[in-house]
This record gives C-alpha cells, structure tokens and sequence, in this order.
C-alpha cells in the first residue's frame, strides 16, 4: 500500500458525460501527479499539483482539468467523454518541494474509466 | 525533451534464469532514472532509482540497475528469476533540475515479463 487513494476504482459512463476522479495523496507530501495509462499512448503525464497551484502539464487535453485542494487532495476532471478517454488514470504523490534532491513518486491503485 | 525506449516489449525467462530488461534514455543533461514494477491490476510500485553517486543501484526484491552514462542506458537485472516476478516493468525518467517539466515522468512502453516454471 503506497499510502495513496483513488476514488472510484471503476467508472463507467457514456460518451459526452463528465466525470470527477478522485486522489488523495500520503500524509505529507505537497504534490501530486496525474497520469493516463491506455494501451494506444502508454503511460503519459497529464498535469502536476503542488501545494495547490499547477507546478507542470503535460499531454492533457483541453476537456480534462484538475486542481488540489487546501487539504491537498486533488481532483482530475474529464469532460465531453469520447470513447477514446478509456484508460487507466493514476495519481501519484510526492514530497516534491523546491529543494528535493530527486523526484520519487508514489502511485494509487488507479481509476479504470470506462466510455461505451 | 526527455524520451525513454526499452527494448522489448515481452520478455520471458525461465524460473532462477537471470532476467535483463533494457532500457535507454535521450536526455540532454543525464536526468534521474527509475524502474517501475505493475502487477495486473495494481499502481505502479518503484523497484529502484538512480539520482546521484554510485551507478550501480540495488532495489527491492533482487533487482538493480547500472547508470551508464556513455551508453545512455539504465537496465535492469535479476540474478535469478522467481515465479512472482512475473509483472509489467517500466522505465522512467525525470529532469534532475528545476523549470517547468520539473517533476514530470517520461515513461517507456514497458515489459512484460513471463517468468516460466
């Protein structure tokens, strides 16, 4: 257990909806990390968080955003679903301040979504 | 900008076999380097890292990882492969200084890895 949470485990919905995932990171660290795992892209960074203001982005399309909270949690928003957004989407957590030495992520179980 | 290949996207060994999972890296500056493990459905857990220092690194469950900086290449081995080896590994890197791509991971396509009785 890496000590990092993702809500829902499983989502399921249909093209043009919207849906909200979930991450809250291990106790103490300040950033957190989307990504998308698919079998066409592989596993891409989406967006970074870091004591709730963006702090990297990377392949994240225009429909999707997220934020982290004042308690750190963080929140990845996917809209106008295509059929093309089903994957795997992980959080990942770090201590990541601006002196750390080396970047060491700990990752949730994931969200698998589902777009039919 | 950073990109990650590993060689071969299955590999398969037989149990107590060594295992070797390749993998190279283009960065302009040599950047940090880590090997990720995934079991079926399960997150990614971090086998082992390089930052700075000695460029032989040892991980979790029998694995390590050389930094050779001339061959741009960071592979994993396993002296003797167990059953429970048997996962997704996957090479990663990420820029050793600050600015925007700070804390992003570059990850390669993977290996699967089917260790056989």
């Amino acid at each position: 257990d890496s000590g990092v949470t993702q809500t829902p485990k499983h989502l399921i919905t249909a093209t043009g909806q919207r849906v909200t995932l979930r991450c809250s990171p291990r106790s103490g660290d300040l950033s957190v990390y989307w990504y998308q795992q698919s079998l066409d892209q592989g596993l891409q960074f989406l967006i970074q968080y870091y004591n709730g203001e963006e702090r990297a982005k990377g392949n994240i399309l225009e429909r999707f955003s997220a934020q982290q909270f004042p308690d750190l949690h963080s929140e990845l928003n996917l809209s106008s679903l295509e059929l093309g957004d089903s994957a795997l989407y992980f959080c990942a957590s770090s201590v990541a301040t601006t002196l750390d030495l080396y970047n060491e992520q700990f990752f949730g179980p994931g969200t698998r979504l589902t777009v039919l | 900008a950073q990109s990650v290949t590993q060689l071969g996207s299955h590999v398969s060994v037989s149990e107590g076999a060594l295992v070797l999972l390749r993998c190279n890296y283009s960065s302009s500056v040599p950047p940090y380097l880590f090997w990720y493990v995934q079991y079926p459905n399960q997150g990614l857990q971090l086998l082992l890292k390089y930052t700075t220092g000695a460029t032989l690194v040892k991980g979790i469950n029998g694995f390590e990882a050389e930094f050779k900086k001339s061959e741009t290449s960071f592979h994993l081995t396993k002296p003797s492969a167990h059953m429970s080896d048997a996962a997704e590994y996957f090479c990663a890197v990420s820029p050793n200084a600050g600015g925007t791509s700070y804390g992003k991971l570059t990850f390669g396509q993977g290996t699967i890895l089917t260790v056989h009785p």
